[in-house]
């Protein structure tokens, strides 16, 4: 069955380092990958998708995702985090047929001054 | 454009005590869905509902029922309402298969 793992459910990083969250799916190759940002007492948003168009993915507010079919891997990073970026940050992966999606249990950023 | 919109944004109920949660959406969407958010697990669908008179179980519906009531709503019904239903609860909609969905900011249940 399709599946995400986010490794870290805590990072930390310093003001205008460099932000990376890690994202591992299930061996089947999905052909659609998200990431969502949740802000305190909000909803998720969505941040980035992957389609199979291409395996470099731009998102909102400077994020970017890597599909890595060798390495199973959707990581999201960032070059240069904000305070702005403190959130919580979900992989998400829909399931055969598509209706069903499965998050990973999220990661929270830390933006230290 | 309000987007998804849900309420109540909290309440608490008392073990055994029902209620309903609302959702209505705008955005003319065929898909929406129910998510439970626990600390640790991500969000885990409750139901969903494909497109307008059809509804269908996640990965934990116990408990809980839905209805479709129109293209525009979805609501999630606690019949009785245990301690292991506090949660938040999100209700999302999608064009449809494989996009992306759009949430509601959130119902924080608390059941004592």
């Amino acid at each position: 069955a399709q599946s995400v793992t986010q490794l870290g459910s805590h990072v930390s990083v310093s003001e205008g380092a460099l932000v990376l969250l890690r994202c591992n799916y299930s061996s089947s190759v999905p052909p659609y990958l998200f990431w969502y940002v949740q802000y305190p007492n909000q909803g998720l948003q969505l941040l980035l998708k992957y389609t199979s168009a291409a395996t470099l993915v731009k998102g909102i507010n400077g994020f970017e995702a890597e599909f890595k079919k060798s390495e199973t891997s959707f990581h999201l990073t960032k070059p240069s985090a904000h305070m702005s970026d403190a959130a919580e940050y979900f992989c998400a992966v829909p399931l055969t047929g598509g209706f069903k999606t499965i998050f990973g249990a999220g990661t929270r950023l830390f933006v230290k001054a | 454009n309000a987007g998804v919109t849900q309420t109540p944004k909290f309440q608490v109920l008392k073990t055994g005590q029902s209620m309903t949660l609302q959702c209505a959406q705008d955005m003319n969407h065929n898909s929406m869905y129910w998510y439970r958010q626990d600390p640790g697990m991500g969000l885990r669908l409750i139901y969903y509902s494909a497109s307008e008179g059809t509804t269908d179980k996640g990965e934990v519906p116990n408990g809980y029922n839905v209805s479709r009531l129109n293209k525009r709503e979805f609501s999630l019904r606690l019949e009785s309402a245990a301690p292991s239903q506090t949660s938040v609860y999100f209700c999302a909609s999608s064009p449809g298969v494989n996009t992306e969905a759009f949430f509601g900011q959130g119902t924080r249940l608390t059941v004592v």
